[in-house]
């Protein structure tokens, strides 16, 4: 079975800084890693994605991430934050594509931007 | 641009009322699932279905049914709502079309049960 943490429920920060929102995931078998952000009253959009091949990953909106296996991490990263990113950020883990997974969410993170 | 639907957006109805949130997608996705997403933000998993005539229960645990009669269609319903089913309920579909357990949501049906 798989399972994510997000560390932080909030993290507020000030326009233009950079940012880390923090995923740790523990699973029995290799995994599928996903961000997803939802802006205010909408549903879930997914920013980026590991699979497999490299352990950066990119994605929408200047969003990267890191794979890192002996950590079990999943870290998102944006070098400078506009206001427009101000949601709620949800990591997610599923154990790869079957009829037998199951795609798993964090707890999410709320991204608050001051200006 | 929408590929999956959800009605009705917001719903307020009285304890003891029956109700059908509506889930339709576009995509072909064969998966389809229904997440209840607290207050406090967190999501949880509670129907999947992989498949026309295949539903299954998931790690949370609702009085709320699903069917999946035909492929684009996964209704969840509350055969007699409490205030405690006050929530915002999303469903999702992923695919061949997607990618691997890539999950496209809709916008969310928010209920609220006086």
């Amino acid at each position: 079975a798989q399972s994510v943490t997000q560390l932080d429920s909030q993290v507020p920060v000030f326009e233009e800084a950079p940012v880390e929102l923090r995923c740790n995931y523990s699973s029995s078998v290799s995994v599928y890693l996903f961000w997803y952000v939802q802006y205010p009253n909408q549903g879930l959009q997914l920013l980026l994605k590991y699979l497999s091949g490299s352990t950066l990953v990119k994605g929408i909106n200047g969003f990267e991430a890191e794979f890192n296996k002996s950590q079990t991490s999943f870290h998102l990263r944006k070098p400078s934050v506009h206001i427009s990113d101000t949601a709620e950020y949800f990591c997610a883990v599923s154990g790869g594509y079957s009829s037998a997974s199951k795609i798993i969410f964090g707890s999410g993170t709320r991204l608050s931007i001051r200006p | 641009e929408a590929d999956i639907y959800q009605t009705p957006r917001y719903l307020v109805i009285g304890t003891g009322k029956k109700i059908t949130l509506e889930c339709s997608q576009t995509m072909g996705h064969d998966k389809m699932y229904w997440y209840q997403q607290d207050p406090g933000m967190e999501l949880h998993l509670i129907h999947y279905s992989y498949g026309v005539n295949s539903t299954e229960k998931g790690d949370l645990s609702s009085e709320s049914t699903v069917s999946r009669i035909r492929t684009e269609h996964f209704p969840l319903t509350l055969e007699s709502a409490r205030p405690s089913h006050t929530s915002q309920y999303l469903c999702a579909s992923s695919g061949v079309s997607s990618g691997a357990n890539v999950l496209t949501f809709g916008a969310g049906s928010r209920l609220t049960v006086l």
